[in-house]
């Protein structure tokens, strides 16, 4: 089956750890992208990608890295710099043909402080 | 800060009902979507409507898009139990012309649809 494949589905971080969430896809889609969701609100922008090698700062990117090096997978570092991980994380990618465009999430990383 | 307010914040109503989403933004989009995502789980795409698009249909959902108003509805016919979901809207900004794919979401509707 085609899709987006999110792991692990619990993470827990240590403080002054750095944590990475994986995200793969097997759509051949171009775009990924990761958002974060807080409790009872939307979806923020923290990193996008458009094409492999090449990635841009969403609007949170501050205590996150990531990196594009295969068309596949796009990887989210939560840095110790980030001093409130607790979260659900989204991983998405985009399909866009002519005017056709949406997102294709995967099931998602909840992290958690210990 | 949130290009997309939805309203209400939470939507409670028996099966068979009508439930009606509203979504309001503040810049000029390109388009605009609709997503559903059950409680800890991805979203799902629902629908698109384009900015130069009124309304538009898919199954039991009915889109509507004001950009003078800068606002949008989502509508569920005859709601299911199955229904019962976060539904989110995600405009696309409008960039030059093109659509770099970011999508800004609104803090979403939680609807639960009783039996």
């Amino acid at each position: 089956d085609g899709g987006i494949t999110q792991s692990p589905k619990y993470l827990f971080r240590k403080e002054g750890q750095n944590v990475t969430l994986s995200c793969e896809q097997n759509l051949n889609h171009d775009a990924m992208y990761w958002y974060r969701q807080d409790p009872g609100q939307g979806l923020r922008l923290i990193y996008y990608s458009q094409i492999v090698n090449d990635f841009q700062k969403g609007d949170i990117a501050e205590g996150y890295s990531v990196s594009r090096e295969k068309k596949e997978s796009f990887p989210l570092t939560v840095t110790s710099a980030q001093k409130n991980p607790t979260a659900f994380y989204l991983c998405a990618s985009r399909i866009r043909q002519g005017w056709v465009e949406k997102l294709f999430f995967g099931s998602g990383t909840q992290l958690s402080v210990l | 800060s949130q290009q997309g307010e939805e309203d209400p914040q939470a939507l409670s109503i028996q099966e068979g009902e009508n439930a009606t989403m509203n979504c309001s933004y503040k810049t000029s989009i390109n388009n605009l979507q609709w997503y559903r995502q059950n409680s800890g789980r991805g979203l799902v795409h629902l629908i698109l409507i384009r900015s130069n698009e009124r309304e538009k249909h898919s199954g039991r959902l009915r889109v509507t898009l004001d950009t003078s108003k800068k606002s949008s509805s989502l509508l569920i016919t005859a709601s299911r139990a199955a229904d019962t979901a976060s539904y989110f809207c995600a405009t696309g900004l409008n960039a030059g012309g093109t659509s770099y794919g970011k999508l800004t979401f609104g803090q979403g509707t939680i609807l639960t649809v009783h039996p």
